[in-house]
């Protein structure tokens, strides 16, 4: 089976602090991305890679950054952590699959998110 | 760009009933694919069920299935015999290709309909 493990289920930080969200997958999944979760808001998507080193911004990148040095590993850095960060953070990674006529789509697993909370 | 509608934010059904989950989706995309998440409390989320847009014939996932209705850019979830551990936060979700190449996928979520089955 796929896993997904996130370093931390629930964090308390103060505003202004350095914060860092780890994620590992152990699939060799090419794809690993970052979401927050908000009530009523649904996912939003922060930030994804597609290789090491490799990353794009999502729809809200502001005021977050990521890391990926090693395959498996995604990281998510708040550099000054904000009380409007407070949310549920959830990694998610993707197998590459080869559909009909040679389409490709990636069905995403889910790690079980961290709760963060900037006081 | 994308968007996904959840017009359900919440809905109930009791053990053993039939249940439909509603999702519209805006796109100018021919070529896509279509997700139901599953978000147990507490719990990681799953893949429930997937459709492919150049597929005709609607998905079937055991007592899952969709109602795809491409021209109407309608996905519904409908879940047969509803069971307690069917109570969850579902999201369904839009995903195109990023570039050309095909290398990289993007999901865009809807709000989520919390479903509680009742015994």
């Amino acid at each position: 089976d796929v896993k997904v493990t996130q370093s931390s289920r629930y964090l308390v930080k103060r505003t202004g602090e350095k914060v860092f969200l780890e994620c590992v997958q152990d699939m060799d999944h090419e794809n690993m991305f970052w979401y927050r979760q908000d009530p009523g808001l649904g996912l939003r998507l922060i930030y994804f890679s597609y290789d090491v080193k490799m990353k794009e911004k999502g729809d809200i990148p502001e005021g977050y950054s990521v890391s990926r040095e090693k395959k498996e590993r995604f990281s998510l850095i708040l550099e000054s952590a904000s009380t409007n960060q407070t949310s549920m953070y959830l990694c998610a990674s993707s197998l590459k699959y080869v559909g009909q006529g040679g389409k490709l789509f990636y069905e995403q697993y889910f790690g079980p998110g961290t709760r963060l909370t900037v006081t | 760009a994308q968007t996904v509608t959840q017009s359900q934010p919440e809905m109930s059904v009791q053990e053993a009933e039939t249940v439909t989950l509603s999702c519209t989706y805006d796109t100018s995309e021919n070529n896509y694919y279509l997700f139901w998440y599953k978000q147990p409390p507490s719990r990681q989320m799953i893949l429930v069920i997937r459709q492919e847009a150049y597929k005709q014939q609607n998905a079937t996932e055991n007592r899952f299935s969709v109602n795809f209705q491409k021209a109407a850019k309608s996905f519904s979830l409908k879940i047969s015999d509803s069971q307690l551990g069917d109570t969850a936060m579902y999201f369904c979700a839009f995903m195109k290709a990023l570039n050309s190449g095909g290398s990289n996928y993007k999901l865009t979520f809807g709000k989520g309909t919390l479903l509680t089955v009742n015994p």
